[in-house]
């Protein structure tokens, strides 16, 4: 089983901070990995697919990159409604979730 | 707008057969991959295991003993049965659709979730 490991597991910011949360694959992943952000109560929600490519209506602040087994989710300028949970799913060998980054307010 | 509801049992006894529908509004189930994902609450998302819009499926290997997941294109449904469970499957359960331009297992459409609790 492919195991991903994100950091941090909690990061406090302010609004207008750049925002950098790691995802690690323990073998390659290729480039398929998704990343989701889910708020309280609610079901996730698709960021971004295939390391870098953006979902349709994701706003641009967000990006995502890397390959193999190190992955990144940037959000360039965090906004008041980025305060979340983000989790990392690799889908190139059945598909595994990070434990998730709980993005805080400063 | 596609939306998925799921739904089923709140309590299943320990042992016992977990059973959860997944009713797909919106469009037809026959085109898409179809998943099921759950987490325990306060804690992560883990991957149940997907049917394709050709029928086959694929298993958390953790799980796989335990589960099975099929489709009604009838009904436009789909279905996750979990056998034997105990009170570690206690979580909110998610139906969700694979997105056709992921590549893979990921997921552009989600049901709002349903929590299933093992008490006897």
């Amino acid at each position: 089983d492919i195991q991903m490991t994100q950091s941090p597991s909690t990061l406090s910011a302010s609004i207008g901070d750049r925002v950098t949360i790691t995802c690690r694959a323990s073998q390659s992943a290729g480039s398929w990995l998704a990343w989701y952000q889910q708020k309280p109560g609610r079901a996730p929600k698709l960021l971004i697919y295939k390391a870098s490519s953006l979902e349709s209506g994701v706003p641009s602040r967000f990006s995502g990159s890397g390959s193999g087994t190190e992955f990144t989710l940037t959000i360039s300028s965090l906004q008041p409604d980025d305060f979340a949970t983000y989790y990392c799913q690799q889908y190139n060998s059945y598909s595994t979730f990070g434990q998730g980054t709980k993005v805080e307010i400063k | 707008q596609v939306q998925l509801q799921e739904s089923g049992p709140g309590v299943v006894k320990p042992s016992e057969t977990l059973s959860l529908t997944c009713t797909v509004s919106g469009g037809s189930i026959s085109s898409y991959s179809w998943s099921w994902i759950r987490q325990p609450p306060g804690k992560g998302l883990e991957w149940i295991g997907y049917i394709s819009h050709s029928g086959s499926t694929s298993y958390n290997p953790s799980l796989k003993s335990r589960v099975i997941i099929s489709v009604d294109t009838s009904k436009n449904q789909f279905s996750l049965k979990m056998s034997s469970v105990t009170a570690a499957d206690t979580a909110v359960y998610y139906c969700a659709r694979v997105a056709t331009y992921c590549g893979g297992d990921c997921c552009d459409y989600w049901g709002q979730g349903t929590l299933v609790t093992v008490s006897s």
